[in-house]
């Protein structure tokens, strides 16, 4: 049992190309969340996803795309990457179903970080 | 939508000494507020909730209160030890779970 796991754990790109974060959770989970870490922000919510084929954005979602592929995968894209997505990036399930009366506990990844040039 | 404020962003004290973090929220339908440490390093982990129906709960030497008419919850942690170090978040939720900005203590020997 793997819970949260994300791919890769290091990145750098260069101003103006693209990448996907992978994330995939064995733990039958609805709900998965992609936040971006950063010093003195906190953990702020990018999208999210309360079941399979549905996605919502967050507090930061500009410049992001993600695809809520199966109930165990929750991908998160930058299309063109810029300097202001250099961050920590945290992908999150939880068994509650987002939208229910508490989001129960999260279980997040690793993390990845992202660097853009 | 939410909005959580979390003070103060650091806080130093010396081993045995409490320590206290305070939140507030800004959308009165939250309900569910969790607290979340993160280790150097490392990934977030729930340490403790508490639902709006309930005024304070305890687990060891970790306490949280929350006062839902002024809008605001507390975290106290008693008798710190120096593996309490580490980031603290405070969350609230609606239909999506926003985080304050952290609070890094650091416990002294």
């Amino acid at each position: 049992n793997a819970g949260v796991t994300q791919t890769p754990k290091f990145q750098v790109l260069k101003t103006g190309q693209s990448m996907t974060l992978q994330c995939a959770q064995d733990m039958n989970h609805n709900s998965m969340y992609w936040y971006r870490q950063d010093p003195g922000m906190g953990l702020r919510l990018i999208y999210y996803s309360a079941s399979e084929g549905t996605t919502d954005k967050g507090e930061v979602p500009n410049g992001y795309n993600v695809s809520r592929l199966n109930k165990r995968e929750f991908s998160l894209r930058l299309e063109s990457a810029a300097p202001s997505q250099t961050s920590v990036y945290f992908c999150a399930s939880t068994p509650v179903r987002a939208g229910a009366v508490n989001t129960g506990e999260l279980f997040f990844g690793e993390g990845s970080r992202l660097t853009v040039l | 939508g939410e909005n959580v404020e979390q003070h103060p962003s650091t806080l130093s004290v010396q081993e045995g000494d409490s320590a206290v973090i305070k939140c507030t929220y800004s959308d009165s339908a939250s309900n569910y507020f969790p607290w979340y440490k993160q280790e150097l390093g490392k990934r977030p982990q729930l340490i403790i909730d508490i639902r709006s129906n309930v005024g304070e709960k305890k687990d060891q030497r970790i306490a949280v209160t929350l006062n839902k008419t002024a809008k605001h919850f507390s975290l106290h942690i008693t008798e710190t030890q120096p593996e309490d170090s580490a980031v603290y978040f405070c969350a609230a939720n609606t239909d999506k779970l926003i985080f304050g900005t952290g609070t890094r203590l650091q416990v002294f020997p």
